[in-house]
């Protein structure tokens, strides 16, 4: 059974910080892992998505990893803002199913 | 172009009654995905849609449960609710099933903020 974990729970940094955070998954077999950001009490806004054949994903100031054999993904966020203040979450889609299970997510703050 | 509409945005409803959410997805998506995000415990998959058809559910007991409609718009129904069915639920969409052009990226709606009293 596939599980999905996020660390750091919490992050709090000054703006202009460039910082990471992690995703580890248990079952290696994934078709794809997809990053999100959610808003306080808002629906999930995509961000990044990596297919199990991809090692990394771009975009803009966002960059996602991906490393199957050891079960891991990093997002990391360059040069920080207090607009990227949100949670971010990790979602793995296990081959052979259509649905993601989702880590809990971190909460970021972004202090100006 | 549109993205992901849920309806409605909040609802509250009592113990014991049906609660029904509906979910548009993005023009030419067939796929539609269901989710529960309970508070402290993360966002859980409930059903997927697929072409009309249920494909897969999470582990959620049979009073939730749904339907696509031709246009490929969907409902959840929550019948005999009790006071945990409380959260938001989220719909979620994608190119069909094994479209390989999108690798199944699923786009999510604003969500529906379901009250239990």
């Amino acid at each position: 059974k596939q599980e999905v974990t996020q660390i750091p729970a919490a992050l709090s940094v000054p703006e202009g910080e460039n910082l990471v955070l992690n995703c580890s998954f248990t079952d290696s077999a994934i078709y794809n892992l997809q990053w999100f950001r959610q808003d306080p009490g808002k629906g999930l806004t995509s961000l990044l998505l990596i297919q199990s054949s991809q090692r990394e994903q771009t975009s803009g100031r966002l960059n996602a990893s991906l490393d199957k054999s050891s079960g891991r993904s990093t997002l990391y966020i360059a040069a920080s803002q207090p607009g990227d203040s949100a949670t971010y979450l990790c979602a793995v889609r296990t081959s052979g199913t259509y649905k993601y299970i989702f880590g809990t997510g971190t909460r970021l703050k972004v202090l100006a | 172009e549109a993205g992901v509409t849920q309806s409605p945005t909040h609802l509250i409803k009592t113990r014991g009654q049906q609660a029904t959410l509906r979910c548009s997805p993005i023009s030419g998506h067939t796929s539609v995905y269901w989710y529960q995000q309970a508070l402290g415990l993360g966002l859980q998959f409930l059903l997927w849609y697929d072409e009309g058809e249920e494909r897969n559910r999470g582990n959620f007991p049979p009073r939730f449960s749904g339907r696509q409609f031709p246009n490929y718009s969907s409902e959840l129904n929550v019948n005999a609710l009790e006071l945990e069915d409380s959260a938001l639920y989220l719909c979620a969409s994608s190119l069909a099933a094994g479209a390989a052009s999108s690798y199944n990226e699923q786009f999510f709606g604003p969500g529906t903020r379901l009250t239990v009293l």
